[in-house]
């Protein structure tokens, strides 16, 4: 089975551009989250989406940052303008929601970004 | 609120050794689930092993242990047999749950084992 896709999956960017991260999650799964992880602070949970509905999104950092889930197999990240700052490894995953062990969230690759 | 801690920032441990990484939380929520996750260095974030807050035994994925202690909120790792390719991070996380829906995971900040030959 195909896990969480992300793509792409190194990008570097100049200060002031348009960012868009890309994920699939994994079918069937009926939550989607966007974490970005940095060395000074860590894993931080950006926003998550539950039936394609935004949830909490109390971790996206400011108004450059916005996240879109149009349907259940796609989403997106964006950052508009770019800073240097955002440089990060952007991660996206999924998860079944089943209650139990089905709580479980799968993890993509990881989209690392680098902008200057 | 949530929170996860592991004291532990590093770790070291011999080949073939069994070690235990630390990890407590604190919920005011019946219902929750623990996790840990692996980070080699390659980065990706791959699954290890779930408890369940009403869970009686504690899980055990192979070589993976996870001991809890719910009463004094810890749900340390123990990897028995350690092998050279267990050198990573370790992340610790827990998820409070909602009639089976799952809130947001948050994570503790890691700890880096190195496994030594």
């Amino acid at each position: 089975d195909a896990g969480v896709i992300q793509s792409p999956r190194h990008e570097v960017t100049e200060m002031g551009q348009e960012v868009t991260l890309r994920c699939k999650p994994i079918s069937g799964h009926n939550s989607l989250f966007w974490y970005r992880q940095t060395m000074m602070r860590g894993l931080e949970l950006l926003i998550y989406f539950n039936n394609n509905v935004p949830i909490d999104d109390s971790g996206m950092p400011e108004d450059r940052f916005s996240a879109k889930m149009p349907n259940a197999s796609f989403s997106t990240l964006k950052i508009q303008p770019s800073e240097p700052r955002d440089s990060a490894v952007y991660f996206c995953a999924s998860s079944l929601d089943l209650g139990g062990s089905g709580n479980t969230i799968y993890f993509g690759e990881g989209s690392w970004l680098t902008v200057v | 609120a949530q929170k996860i801690t592991q004291t532990q920032p590093g770790m070291f441990v011999q080949e073939k050794e069994a070690v235990t990484l630390d990890c407590t939380y604190d919920t005011s929520d019946p219902s929750y689930g623990l996790f840990w996750y692996k980070q080699p260095s390659s980065g990706e974030m791959i699954f290890l092993i779930y408890q369940g807050s009403y869970d009686q035994q504690n899980a055990t994925e192979g070589r993976y242990s996870l001991n809890f202690q719910k009463a004094r909120k810890s749900a340390n790792l123990v990897i028995s047999a350690s092998q050279l390719g267990d050198s990573a991070m370790y992340f610790c996380a827990m998820r409070e749950t909602y009639y089976n829906q799952g809130g947001k995971l948050i994570f503790g900040q890691g700890t880096e084992l190195s496994v030594k030959p």
